[in-house]
């Protein structure tokens, strides 16, 4: 257990609302990561950050937008939510003693977009 | 343009026998390879990790076997349980510093057979 938590948990929403999903952690790591899960297409990483205030796109940030104002706590937001961005979203750490880069992944956010 | 394939869906095996799933990448850039295995509502576990200038990593029922010149990755399990269904994903990764991403397949579905 990574001290990794998701909220919300699920979430049913409309189109052109604003949605914005929180991942905290508890162990000051620096690197954090967004990636939705989608049937036939894995895991794709969305964006992810190197410190506070310091974050990059992955393959697929096109509609979303992230925050990092504190170490613990990286904000996923959709400004403008579409049905394609209906997906589980994960969250996920890197620490410092991966050695392979592995990571490790919260409980995930289930969101639907009608 | 895919530059980790899992090229089998799913995969149906007995209990008690082997279970060998596959993956295949394309990025001679990747230096480390991993394993993750996702039950369904859960978020994806680590399982194990091989480092390219390594052939063979084993961990209990778990051994991962990398074909660096076929740029070929397989997970076995030995002997399989009930409890190992789920999905399985392998993910890749460069050394160095930087972002530390993982880039992951779109995984196998395994179904263990009591």
């Amino acid at each position: 257990d990574a001290g990794i938590t998701q909220s919300p948990r699920h979430k049913v929403t409309e189109t052109g609302t604003p949605v914005t999903l929180r991942c905290h952690q508890t162990e000051n790591h620096r690197y954090m990561y967004w990636y939705r899960q989608d049937p036939g297409h894995g895991l794709r990483l969305i964006h992810y950050s190197y410190g506070v205030k310091d974050t990059d796109k992955g393959e697929v940030s096109d509609g979303y937008s992230v925050s990092r104002s504190k170490t613990e706590d990286f904000l996923l937001t959709l400004e403008s939510a579409t049905s394609s961005q209906t997906s589980v979203y994960f969250c996920a750490i890197r620490t410092s003693a991966s050695s392979y880069n592995e990571q490790f992944f919260g409980p995930g956010t289930r969101l639907t977009v009608l | 343009d895919q530059q980790v394939k899992q090229n089998s869906p799913s995969l149906s095996v007995q209990e008690g026998r082997i279970s060998i799933l596959n993956c295949d990448y394309t990025n001679s850039m990747f230096d480390y390879f991993l394993w993750y295995k996702k039950y369904p509502a859960e978020g994806p576990t680590f399982l194990i990790s091989i480092s390219s200038i390594k052939d063979k990593n084993e961990d209990g029922r778990f051994t991962v076997f990398l074909n660096k010149s076929a740029k070929h990755l397989s997970l076995h399990i030995v002997p399989s349980q009930p409890g190992d269904s789920a999905v399985y994903f392998c993910a890749a990764s460069p050394s160095g510093a930087g972002s530390y991403q993982l880039t992951f397949g779109k995984g196998t579905k395994l179904s263990v057979i009591p």
